[in-house]
């Protein structure tokens, strides 16, 4: 089945460096990459929208400038927290959705491990 | 604001018993599909049920849709203390688009 490898599994950096979060599509190619915040006990909250070779969709609320999102090829999308301080500390979860998903158990997405982002 | 929510929040159980949670929604959808997440990990797919669709089976899992309430559940059959996770129910408006996820229901399940 579709399998999205997302990188690093946890990370803790410095207040103030950036750091970044892979996120790949292994064996389809993902026009649509969806990135997703979720803070301890609470629920999935989608942060923006990629569409290859596009730029992002971002939801209200969350800092474009700050969360930067890159989707460059059909496999590959990343995601940059900038300048980091310990508020952005949360689990980061993307998920991609294949160009032909109308087939798939759910349509096509696939999400990938997540991120445990802590930042000190 | 959350376009699901999901009661109950928590609900503990002994194994073998069913475990039954429930999720709301406010607006017309295409899709609703349950996902399981166990602590710290990524999402699992569960189940996904179309608008037009008013149950599914998969294994020990059955889930309704009444788009009348708009409302689903996921209940679970002779629960195993494996099935200890958060489980959340996530709608789509149309078939490609993003998914908006309920405020999840940690389901423990004691041996």
């Amino acid at each position: 089945g579709a399998v999205v490898s997302q990188h690093p599994s946890r990370v803790i950096c410095k207040s103030g460096t950036s750091v970044k979060i892979e996120c790949r599509s292994l064996d389809f190619q993902a026009t649509t990459m969806f990135w997703y915040r979720q803070f301890p006990k609470q629920s999935l909250m989608l942060m923006a929208t990629s569409n290859e070779g596009s730029k992002a969709t971002y939801e209200q609320g969350v800092e474009k400038d700050k969360f930067l999102i890159n989707h460059a090829s059909l496999t590959l999308s990343t995601l940059t927290v900038t300048s980091a301080h310990p508020e952005d500390s949360s689990f980061y979860i993307c998920s991609a959705r294949a160009t032909v998903g109308g087939h798939s158990p759910n349509y096509g997405y696939t999400f990938g491990s997540g991120t445990r982002l802590t930042v000190v | 604001s959350q376009q699901g929510e999901e009661d109950p929040q928590a609900l503990s159980i002994q194994e073998g018993e069913n475990a039954t949670m429930n999720c709301s929604y406010k607006t017309s959808i295409n899709n609703l599909q349950w996902y399981r997440q166990n602590s710290g990990r990524g999402l699992v797919h569960l189940i996904l049920i179309r608008s037009n669709e008013r149950e599914k089976h998969s294994g020990r899992l059955r889930v309704t849709l009444d788009t009348s309430k708009k409302s689903s559940s996921l209940l679970i059959t002779a629960s195993r203390a494996a099935d200890t996770a958060s489980y959340f129910c996530a709608t789509g408006l149309t078939s490609g688009s993003r998914l908006t996820f309920g405020e999840g229901t940690q389901l423990t399940v004691n041996p």
